[in-house]
């Protein structure tokens, strides 16, 4: 089975902190995702990367960077934290190249909280 | 913008009945829809996945259907149990990038 692993369940921060959250997966999948999941508003894509040092912009990647340095890693970093970026955040995977059969696998999320 | 909606009310239905879900979607014509569940506090997980070209999947208990006219997908629990109470996503693919709806729980009572 694939594993999404990420780094931290919970996390407490101060506004204007840098935060960094890591994920890793072990199925050697091109593509990986970061999401965040508000009550409402569902999975919003922030960042996408279809290979090592490659990004794609996702739907609100305002306030937020990513980087891809290795396959298997894909960090979100906030540069400087804002107590509107409370949310829990979500990590996924997809092998890239099942066409019509791709889907996601999906870490357990880091549940952020910006003080 | 993508838009996709599920009915953001609970859905409480009682054991043995049947489930059905609704996701709704406008603005682009995507090649296949899928399904996910999510219990509280941790990912969505895949549950099944369904083409353009297809009008119903079936897995177990589950079954999809995709009305690519009506831009519509219905997701049925048929003999539903308690077990399967949590919220359920759908969920299309746009270039390799999968835009989600809001979810919808639903609670199956004993």
């Amino acid at each position: 089975d694939v594993k999404v692993t990420q780094s931290s369940r919970y996390l407490v921060k101060r506004t204007g902190e840098k935060v960094f959250l890591e994920c890793v997966q072990d199925m050697d999948h091109e593509n990986m995702f970061w999401y965040r999941q508000d009550p409402g508003l569902g999975l919003r894509l922030i960042y996408f990367s279809y290979d090592v040092k490659m990004k794609e912009k996702g739907d609100i990647p305002e306030g937020y960077s990513v980087s891809r340095e290795k396959k298997e890693r894909f960090s979100l970093i906030l540069e400087s934290a804002s107590t509107n970026q409370t949310s829990m955040y979500l990590c996924a995977s997809s092998r890239g190249s099942d066409g019509a059969n791709e889907k996601l696998f999906f870490g357990s999320g880091t549940q952020l909280s910006v003080l | 913008s993508q838009k996709i909606e599920q009915n953001s009310e609970a859905l409480n239905i009682q054991e043995g009945k049947t489930a059905t879900l609704t996701c709704n979607y406008t603005n682009y014509s995507p090649a296949y829809l899928q399904w996910y569940r999510q219990d509280p506090g941790r990912g969505p997980v895949f549950l099944l996945l369904i083409r353009e070209n297809e009008k119903e999947k079936r897995k177990e208990r589950l079954k999809v259907t995709f009305d690519t006219t009506l831009k519509q997908s219905l997701f049925h629990i048929t003999a539903s149990q308690p077990a399967d109470s949590a919220t359920y996503l759908c969920a299309l693919d746009n270039f390799n990038k999968f835009y989600f709806g809001s979810g919808t729980k639903l609670n199956v009572k004993p």
